[in-house]
């Protein structure tokens, strides 16, 4: 059974940094391309980046990129979201993904919450 | 950057009813459209992949239909458990967008 599961979330204060891990099984982690998505509260979905199955390239939305940094470590199925300068407006739950070309993001984690404030 | 929009934003409907919720790309995304649903309080579940492709476990009262700039859900047969915000995703190219939802209620 494919399980992803996020740990890291919590109150930040804006500028500060934050360092999400999804740790993932049931599946060959370095075959497959891995994503973050956000969710504002009361808000819709929002991809924010992903990492190709080896790490070697990385895509961002261009509100997160210099802010953030995807990263994988494929010896310990593990995922990371390092979110530094962060703001107020990167309130919201993240999710990881398992993010294929065909089908989309196929699994998801139960998401954990980021709150940027003061 | 593709923009999804997605229609109607809200959609009240009966048991056993049919409904349709339809996402328009703003360019030709080559049926690389998915399909979400999102119970409340839960993360979203992958409903439907290549615009028309049944993911694994989807009740076959779901169905996907479009191509190029244009793309449907269908729920057949609506049941209580359909309750959910539904989402369009299109997975063509970078950012990976998604349509802003709809809100799906039982009369």
């Amino acid at each position: 059974e494919v399980q992803l599961v996020e740990s890291g979330g919590g109150l930040v204060q804006p500028g500060r940094s934050m360092k999400l891990s999804c740790a993932a099984s049931g599946f060959t982690f370095n075959n497959y391309d891995m994503a973050w998505v956000c969710q504002a509260p009361k808000k819709g979905l929002e991809w924010v980046a992903t990492i190709s199955y080896d790490g070697s390239s990385t895509y961002y939305r261009d509100s997160v990129k210099g802010r953030f940094t995807i990263s994988r470590d494929n010896a310990k199925s593990t995922l990371y979201l390092q979110m530094d300068s962060l703001r107020s407006e990167d309130t919201a739950t993240y999710y990881c993904a398992r993010h294929t070309t065909a089908l989309g993001f196929d699994y998801w984690g139960q998401g954990v919450m980021v709150t940027v404030s003061s | 950057d593709i923009q999804m929009t997605q229609s109607p934003a809200s959609l009240s409907a009966s048991l056993g009813e049919t409904v349709t919720i339809e996402c328009l790309a703003s360019e030709d995304i080559y049926s690389n459209l998915a399909w979400y649903q999102q119970k409340p309080g839960k993360s979203p579940q992958l409903l439907i992949y290549y615009a028309n492709s049944l993911n694994d476990g989807v009740p076959s009262r779901f169905s996907g239909s479009g191509s190029g700039t244009q793309y449907s859900l269908k729920i057949n047969s609506l049941q209580s458990e359909d309750v959910s915000i539904y989402f369009c995703q299109q997975n063509y190219d970078s950012p990976f967008t998604f349509g802003s939802g709809t809100k799906l209620e039982i009369k």
